[in-house]
């Protein structure tokens, strides 16, 4: 059985950067078309996709968030780490993590962690 | 980067009865070798999305078959042949073709 769970503050100040981990289990990330994403939700609104690592490092990031974003990977813990530079107002939001699967010539998100909510305050 | 449109924003249903949401897209999402790289999630009231339909008709693991995907290129199709209580939500559809990977802005369900 999958299952992920994100982790990190849930208050960070404007400027501050924020860390959340996602800690897996029933899946490894070192298997072959496995990845873990990370997708946001501001308060009452839609879900934004912010970054993908797979298996092989392979790391892809939201263009208009890429120069604020980073995602590692520690194998042997089971864990994702992203972090947000400079954090807004605007970044306030609840924080997905995603396990990623290849079936053929699909990939898609069918595990999901339950979020962690991120408000930024000063 | 690929838009989404989802329509309608608001969808009030009868439980018993067929429901079906439209997802456009403003580039096509259909490959050279015949696949669409469109998914559909449910996001339930307070909880994460769920994935229920992948490459724009596959039904993922334990859905339900009153789901169901359909369309290709811009045009996207999710159906449920009789909707029950436990569907109500607000259901987004996904791009997966190039990145940045994109969402529609969401189809709210709900019970009359």
């Amino acid at each position: 059985q999958i299952t992920l769970k994100e982790s990190g503050p849930t208050l960070v100040k404007p400027t501050q950067t924020l860390t959340l981990t996602c800690t897996f289990s029933g899946f490894s990330l070192s298997t072959a078309g496995v990845g873990v994403g990370w997708v946001r939700q501001p308060p009452g609104k839609a879900l934004e996709w912010l970054a993908l690592i797979y298996w092989d490092n392979n790391r892809q990031y939201s263009p208009s968030l890429k120069t604020r974003l980073t995602i590692t990977k520690d194998t042997s813990k089971n864990q994702v780490v992203l972090t947000l530079a400079n954090m807004e107002v605007v970044d306030t939001a609840t924080y997905f993590c995603a396990h990623r699967r290849s079936m053929g010539s699909f990939y898609y998100m069918d595990v999901w962690g339950n979020g962690t909510t991120v408000t930024v305050s000063s | 980067e690929i838009v989404l449109t989802q329509s309608p924003l608001s969808l009030p249903v009868t439980p018993g009865e067929p429901a079906s949401i439209s997802c456009r897209s403003s580039q096509s999402l259909l490959t050279s070798n015949g696949y669409n790289f469109l998914d559909w999630y449910l996001q339930k009231p307070g909880q994460p999305p769920q994935l229920l339909i992948y490459g724009g008709s596959n039904r993922a693991s334990g859905v339900p078959d009153r789901f169901s995907g359909s369309g290709s290129d811009t045009d996207f199709t999710l159906k449920i042949t009789r909707v029950e209580a436990e569907d109500v939500g607000i259901y987004y559809c996904m791009q997966a073709l190039r990145i940045p990977l994109t969402f529609g802005g969401g189809t709210r369900v709900e019970i009359k």
